[in-house]
């Protein structure tokens, strides 16, 4: 089945700098690739997300690239600020006769300090 | 527009007793419908998933069980609970687009169990 790793498990930045997020996963059949922020105490809310068939997507600060090849996919955070401190997941699709689910990474907790 | 629900927001249960967590969804029809764990400062793991009524996906054997017994709502159950199942509970939508995975996943609010 489907197994997501991500890392690094903690990050710290100040603010202004930028913050990337690494994700590997085993199923070549993945073929969507969203990112989630978490809040404390909150529910996890998308904040973006790649299909298979394109290698880079951006908004506004916030970009992910994608490698298909070497099964890796990366979140690119620029100029953070203190409200980007978050607990961040990666997840992909895992595709079976049961259906589709998201397996996500075990997450990245990122202080942004002022 | 679609919402998801969940309650109770918070539960403390003493352990071996029987546990009952319900969620629904609005505003669609025919959701794929799954349930994970959070447990303290960890990550997410999916424990089950329904792409119909009666059909339930297991993940990880455990003393938890899901059940869908209307298209939009999803409940997950024990018998008796231990320790260890303590954490936030998050239900899941997403659209059941035959062949289409790449769909937006949204959560509900996810509901706090503390066994004791």
């Amino acid at each position: 089945g489907e197994n997501v790793e991500q890392h690094p498990s903690t990050l710290s930045v100040q603010e202004g700098d930028s913050a990337v997020i690494k994700c590997t996963y085993s199923d070549s059949a993945s073929n969507y690739f969203p990112w989630y922020k978490q809040e404390l105490g909150k529910r996890p809310q998308l904040i973006i997300d790649i299909r298979s068939n394109v290698g880079e997507k951006k908004d506004q600060r916030i970009a992910v690239t994608l490698n298909k090849t070497a099964k890796h996919f990366s979140l690119h955070i620029t100029e953070t600020q203190p409200e980007d401190s978050a607990v961040y997941f990666c997840a992909a699709t895992r595709l079976n006769q049961a259906g589709t689910a998201l397996i996500f990474g075990k997450g990245t907790t990122l202080s942004v300090s002022s | 527009s679609q919402t998801i629900h969940q309650w109770p927001a918070t539960l403390v249960q003493p352990v071996g007793s029987p546990l009952s967590l319900e969620c629904t969804v609005e505003g669609t029809s025919n959701p794929n419908l799954y349930w994970y764990r959070q447990a303290a400062g960890r990550g997410l793991q999916l424990l089950f998933y329904s792409v119909g009524i009666g059909q339930i996906s297991s993940e990880v054997p455990q003393n938890l069980s899901a059940s869908r017994p209307q298209d939009r709502q999803f409940i997950l159950s024990s018998k008796k609970l231990l320790l260890s199942d303590s954490g936030f509970y998050l239900c899941a939508w997403r659209l059941g687009l035959a062949g289409k995975s790449y769909n937006e996943q949204f959560f509900g609010p996810g509901t706090r169990l503390t066994v004791l």
